[in-house]
This record gives C-alpha cells, structure tokens and sequence, in this order.
C-alpha cells in the first residue's frame, strides 16, 4: 500500500486566491511526522513545513498552513494568497517512528498559479 | 559549506559504464541521505548515513548502486554497468540532528542539494 497517496496530478489557482494540496497517508505507528516540500523548476527541494503527530495545533509557516485531520489520516497543505513564484511540484512526505530515518515522499502535485 | 553540494550537476554516460556520484553534505551534519528522482517522478529512498555508516541500504535498486562516506562528511554513490533506467535526478540531502523534523533552529530539517542528472544512452 502507498504510504503517501497525493491525488492531485496538477492543480491551477488564480493569484491571490488560496489552494489545498491534499496528502493522505498510511502508517500504524503512533509516533510520525508530516512534512511538504517544494520543488520549483531550478529542482531544488526546499522544507515548508512540518507536523508532528502529537502536536495538538495545526502548523504554519507564513502563507503556508497544514490541515491536519488525524483520523482521516490526512496533511492537507493550503496556500493562502497564491503568488506566481508558488507555481511548483509540491511533495507530501512522512517520516515513521520517532526516530525513523528516512521520509516517504509522495508523487507529487504540480501547482500553477494563473494571473 | 552554505548547503549541501553534488556534482556533478549532469552527466550524460553510455550504457554499460560506471558513474560516481559526490555530495559534501552541509558541515556538520551527521546524517546523509540518497534519493533517486526519475523523470516527473516522486523522490525514491536509496540510502541512509549516520556518520559513516549507513545502517539503512534497504533501497538500493540492485547490486549494481553502492555508497560510501568517508570521514563523515563527503559520500558517493556509484552505479556499475549503468543502464538505460537508470536515468534520473539523483538527490542528496543532510541533516544535523538524528531526529527529522521541523523547527525554527533548523536543524531537525532534511536539506537538499540540488542534484545530480544521471542520463544513460
């Protein structure tokens, strides 16, 4: 079973408006961390934001927040106020365990910010 | 150094050779990962350093990929016999502390290079 499963293939928002990437994911363990990256076209990976599995709050980072719905299993990422520099590949990712050591990337959404 | 540098940055090989592959992980940084991008692709694990050792080779395609760290910083990965699949972006990344997470220090968080693309004819 896909242990990231982002559904969305591409997506497109208009500038200034928000949009949700959605990410489910699939573990057992208790202790996990949720984690979005971006890629623009230069193909550089850059950290967004995290989420750990016990944090009782919803993450934010500036225009970027996590939706976090624990029991859909479920790190919806929302972008608020699109810019045209947000048009990227966006990645889901999830590290199991505490102290797992590696993240599980997802496939991947790419986003287009339309002015 | 600033971040964490691959190179080569392309190389373009024939089918059949060997490539190496080189990361200079950020300094500092104990652990040192290798994933493997192919083409409009998800980010493939392939290994995992903690110092010099690498207690997690669980995605290493085949016999024919290989990694070492020395000195606990610069690490290759290589391929032998290349093949045509083997075409991709191969990423490295580096963190300082064990734990991968977020945080405001930074230090929790997984940094990336920019890449190495490997194309075998």
């Amino acid at each position: 079973a896909q242990k990231i499963t982002q559904t969305q293939p591409g997506m497109f928002v208009q500038e200034k408006e928000a949009v949700t990437l959605d990410c489910t994911y699939d573990t057992s363990d208790p202790s996990y961390g949720l984690f979005w990256y971006k890629q623009p076209s230069s193909g550089e990976m850059i950290f967004l934001i995290y989420q750990g599995s016990y944090d009782q709050q919803n993450a934010t980072e500036g225009r970027y927040s996590l939706n976090f719905q624990k029991a859909r299993k479920s790190a919806n990422l929302v972008i608020s106020a699109s810019q045209l520099g947000d048009s990227a590949m966006y990645f889901c990712a999830m590290r199991e365990g505490r102290y797992g050591n590696k993240l599980v990337f997802g496939a991947g959404t790419i986003l287009r910010v339309k002015s | 150094g600033a971040g964490v540098s691959q190179s080569p940055s392309n190389k373009v090989t024939e089918k059949g050779k060997d490539v190496e592959l080189r990361c200079d992980p950020i300094s500092g940084h104990t652990a040192l990962y290798w994933y493997r991008q192919s083409l409009g692709q998800g980010l493939e694990f392939l290994i995992y350093f903690q110092g010099n050792s690498a207690p997690d080779k669980s995605g290493l395609p085949s016999d024919r990929f290989s990694a070492e760290r020395t000195g606990g910083s610069v690490s290759t990965l290589t391929i032998q016999r290349t093949q045509q699949e083997d075409s991709a972006v191969y990423l490295c990344a580096s963190s300082l502390a064990r734990r991968l997470a977020g945080g405001p220090s930074g230090a929790n968080v997984l940094t990336f290079g920019a890449g190495s693309r490997l194309t075998v004819l």
